[in-house]
């Protein structure tokens, strides 16, 4: 899997759109860009991917650059429930064996809301 | 459609002590994995089940096993516990020719004494 590199925190006003970068500059063709996050003492949850199209929920907006070298994840309208470390991951969805619910987390993004 | 759930929340060991933790996984879900996470740092993979047999594993001991049922719910079994088995142990269920997601439950947290 792709190794990505994310800042280690990051602060957002309440209300606004918090933007939270990734760079995957070894990405292959096959590989996914995920993103998770994991708010104090619960487990990770699962947010959004994408391949190399733009991608949208409703939790969120999944910007991948054309060269898919890097992303970037949206919340466009922050609360202070969305206070949470926030993890870029890179892998191929279809994987047979173990692999399959390997994900390798690295130590992602500790995004502040505040007031 | 219910969620990933884990059994016990919390507790408490004493080194070389045994500890068994439970998970259900999600509807129509046939793949458990368990993760491993420390104090301040991100999950780490223990080991896949796929169809009652474990089918990838991470860099843990011998002493930390597992077994998958019909139902698909799964055990995460420790054995000989030592002090740095202490961590929050996590269960994900995800299809296994799904998107990828994996789905968590809250975790199990473990202190070893």
């Amino acid at each position: 899997d792709a190794k990505t590199t994310q800042p280690p925190s990051m602060d957002c006003a309440e209300g606004r759109a918090a933007n939270l970068p990734c760079n995957h500059s070894t990405i292959s063709g096959n590989e996914y860009v995920y993103w998770y996050r994991q708010i104090h003492s619960q487990g990770p949850q699962y947010i959004i991917h994408g391949l190399k199209n733009n991608e949208t929920n409703e939790m969120a907006s999944l910007i991948i650059t054309e060269d898919r070298k890097s992303s970037t994840l949206i919340l466009p309208h922050a609360t202070l429930r969305d206070t949470a470390v926030y993890y870029c991951i890179v892998r191929s969805p279809f994987r047979y064996g173990g692999s399959q619910g390997n994900l390798i987390f690295g130590k992602g993004t500790k995004l502040s809301v505040k007031p | 459609e219910t969620g990933v759930t884990q059994s016990p929340t919390h507790l408490i060991k004493t080194r070389g002590q045994q500890v068994t933790l439970r998970c259900s996984s999600q509807s129509g879900h046939n793949t458990v994995s368990w993760y491993q996470q420390a104090l301040g740092q991100g999950p780490q993979f223990i080991f896949q089940y796929y169809r009652e047999e474990e089918n990838g594993r991470g860099n843990f001991p011998p002493r930390f096993s597992g077994l998958q049922f019909p139902n698909y719910s799964s055990e995460l079994n420790v054995n000989a516990l030592e002090l740095d088995d202490s961590a929050l142990y996590l269960c994900a269920s995800s299809e296994l020719l799904g998107t990828g997601e994996l789905f968590f439950g809250e975790g199990s947290r473990l202190t070893v004494l």
